[in-house]
């Protein structure tokens, strides 16, 4: 059974605050790490596919980074926005690229 | 325009019968998945289609059973339907490895 974690489960910042969350999975056979997006009554929304050790990738406001060596990737917010408030999903995938497993998420609210 | 769409949105139903729930993309992708939100809102993956052929298939009971008659369609059919198969039900497509699209999903609830 694999084991992807999120830390921490939930989080509570003001408008303007930079935020982190964690997400670490296994450190063997490696193949790809997900970020989602999954606001309150809609479907989870693709943010990041990372697979190379040190990668980087940003998107707006929204950054993360890759450590497949030692089993880690954080997601970073600069100057979280009240529409930033979602559950942020990290998805390991292993072997046969396509299968995904899901860690518990980190919901963030964001407040004026 | 929908990309990744599921019907029905919500199905409630009682306890033995048999359900279906239909699953489309029209995004060109060749692989499409099914998931479970379990009661602690983990997403579980249950079956993967790629180009029609089954190449996920994760330990579900056997009266779940997926369908795909072409690329962009997979359905999922349960017979039997028991108490603990209340859930939510989110189909997702993609490009192989690439990033997956989900449907809004279907709450399916067992009287």
């Amino acid at each position: 059974i694999l084991n992807v974690e999120q830390s921490p489960q939930s989080l509570h910042v003001q408008e303007g605050d930079s935020t982190n969350f964690t997400c670490s999975f296994p450190s063997s056979n490696f193949y790809a790490l997900h970020w989602y997006r999954w606001e309150t009554a809609k479907s989870p929304e693709a943010l990041f596919v990372m697979t190379l050790n040190g990668d980087e990738k940003k998107k707006g406001r929204i950054s993360a980074t890759l450590n497949t060596k030692e089993g880690y990737s954080y997601l970073y917010i600069k100057g979280s926005q009240p529409e930033d408030s979602a559950t942020y999903l990290c998805a390991f995938g292993t072997g046969t690229a396509s299968k995904l497993t899901f860690g518990t998420g980190t919901r963030l609210q964001v407040t004026l | 325009d929908t990309a990744v769409s599921q019907t029905p949105k919500y199905l409630v139903t009682q306890m033995g019968n048999d359900k279906s729930i239909k699953c489309e993309q029209n995004l060109g992708h060749d692989t499409m998945y099914w998931y479970k939100q379990d009661s602690k809102k983990f997403l579980k993956i249950m079956f993967s289609y790629n180009n029609k052929e089954l190449i996920i298939n994760e330990t579900v009971p056997n009266r779940f059973s997926p369908k795909s008659p072409d690329k962009a369609h997979l359905n999922l059919h349960i017979n039997s339907l028991e108490l603990g198969d209340s859930a939510v039900y989110f189909c997702a497509s993609s490009l192989r490895d690439q990033p997956q699209h989900f449907g809004d999903g279907t709450r399916l609830s067992i009287l």
